[in-house]
């Protein structure tokens, strides 16, 4: 079974400083990766995805990630945070295998606080 | 949250009563699914359909049932057999591709909760 953890609950960081939300995964085979970002009350919105090729991908809002196979991780980052960055940030994962359909299994969420 | 209308926003259901959250897209999608949101336990599926008058179980099905009689519209029965309903619910669609990395579009939410 597919899995994804998140081990911060919640990330505190500096308007203008770097920001990072780690996420690590586990599936039996390659996977399909995703970033979202929901405000309170709100639905989820797409950040960016890893599908193959490039380790780096860019995403929305200036937010990037790193695809790490060997550490199996898909780390969140963006270089200079700003305030609008507070809210809750999901990590999620498909395995490319034909049995896990189009299932997306999500952590259990960064809440991420960016002060002035 | 565009393309995507969940409603009521908010919700009471009373002991041993049925409620029925409505999902309509106009995103022309063919999937759409479910999601429990609870505090700290990330979004977790309950219900999928890739296509008209077919779905799926997700991880937490019990409790709960769906139809899929139309492409936009994928109402979700939350009946009295689930003992803790309260929670944030999410419905979301997206495409079918042979891809596989189909990103899913989210409605705003339904917070349902128990009088």
């Amino acid at each position: 079974a597919q899995s994804v953890a998140q081990p911060e609950d919640q990330v505190n960081v500096a308007e203008g400083n770097p920001l990072t939300v780690k996420c690590t995964y586990s599936v039996s085979g390659n996977p399909y990766l995703f970033w979202y970002v929901q405000y309170p009350n709100r639905g989820l919105q797409f950040l960016l995805k890893y599908i193959t090729g490039d380790n780096l991908v860019k995403g929305s809002y200036g937010f990037e990630a790193e695809f790490n196979k060997s550490q199996t991780s898909f780390h969140l980052k963006k270089p200079s945070a700003l305030v609008s960055d507070s809210a809750l940030y999901f990590c999620a994962v498909r395995d490319k295998g034909k049995a896990a359909g189009n299932k997306l299994t999500f952590g259990g969420g960064t809440r991420v606080l960016v002060k002035p | 949250d565009g393309g995507i209308t969940q409603s009521p926003k908010y919700l009471f259901r009373k002991e041993g009563q049925n409620v029925t959250l409505s999902c309509e897209q106009n995103l022309n999608h063919d999937a759409m699914y479910w999601y429990r949101q609870d505090p700290g336990q990330g979004l977790r599926l309950i219900y999928y359909s890739q296509i008209v008058n077919d779905f799926q179980k997700g991880d937490i099905a019990e409790g709960y049932s769906v139809s899929r009689e139309k492409k936009e519209s994928f109402p979700l029965t939350v009946t009295s057999a689930q003992k803790n309903p309260t929670a944030f619910y999410l419905c979301a669609s997206s495409i079918v591709g042979a891809g596989g990395g189909d990103i899913q579009y989210f409605g705003a939410g339904t917070r349902l909760s128990v009088l």
